[in-house]
């Protein structure tokens, strides 16, 4: 079946470091991809997506690139913020509008000022 | 409109009861689901339903039931909780014709003595 794998944390940084949260799928067909971002206490949030192949998907600093040829969309910014702290979801869609939505383990990120 | 709201925030059992987790919507989403997340494990579907009257199971719905009688609520029962239930549960709705644009509520913590 379909299943999304992501770099286990946690993962600490310095402000204003280069940040990259890996991603790989198993999927068949054209899934959607999606990050998701958990901050502390609170529910899931979508992050950015991608809907097919060689779009890249972007929200606030942060960048990923459905790469179909090496099943990957990882997550990057150029600059983190002590405010990016949080844990970060990886996550497909089936081609099917039903289709259920599944989720990677997760990354914790902290920000260290 | 409120969104996704979940009641209670957080809830104590003790092994052997019961109770129910409360989900509403209120932007006449098709589609509802319930997770829950344990450390190091991501979100696993529990149960989830495409419209009123319609259920079906997910990745991990053993000890858990649910029911959709109107569009808006979608309860997940624990008939006897167990302490492998201990865990975060969220509710997530979503237009099946926005099948990309899934909205999480806050999240009940439950813990089973």
């Amino acid at each position: 079946g379909d299943s999304v794998t992501q770099m286990e944390g946690p993962v600490t940084l310095s402000e204003e470091a280069f940040l990259t949260i890996n991603c790989t799928y198993t999927a068949t067909g054209y899934p959607s991809l999606f990050w998701y971002v958990q901050y502390p206490g609170e529910g899931l949030q979508l992050l950015l997506k991608a809907t097919k192949a060689d779009d890249k998907g972007s929200n606030k600093g942060f960048e990923a690139t459905y790469r179909k040829e090496t099943t990957s969309f990882h997550l990057e910014k150029g600059s983190v913020q002590v405010s990016d702290s949080a844990v970060y979801f990886c996550a497909l869609r089936g081609d099917s509008s039903a289709s259920k939505i599944i989720f990677g383990s997760g990354t914790r990120l902290s920000i260290r000022p | 409109n409120a969104g996704v709201t979940q009641t209670p925030k957080f809830q104590v059992l003790k092994t052997g009861q019961s109770m129910t987790l409360q989900c509403a919507q209120d932007m006449n989403h098709e589609y509802m689901s319930w997770y829950r997340q344990d450390p190091g494990m991501g979100l696993r579907l529990i149960h989830y339903s495409v419209g009123a009257g319609i259920t079906d199971q997910g990745e991990v719905p053993n000890g858990y039931n649910v029911s959709r009688s109107t569009t808006e609520d979608f309860p997940l029962r624990l008939l006897s909780a167990a302490p492998s239930q201990t865990s975060v549960y969220f509710c997530a709705s979503r237009q099946t014709s926005l099948p990309d644009t899934q909205y999480f509520g806050p999240g009940t913590r439950l813990t089973v003595l």
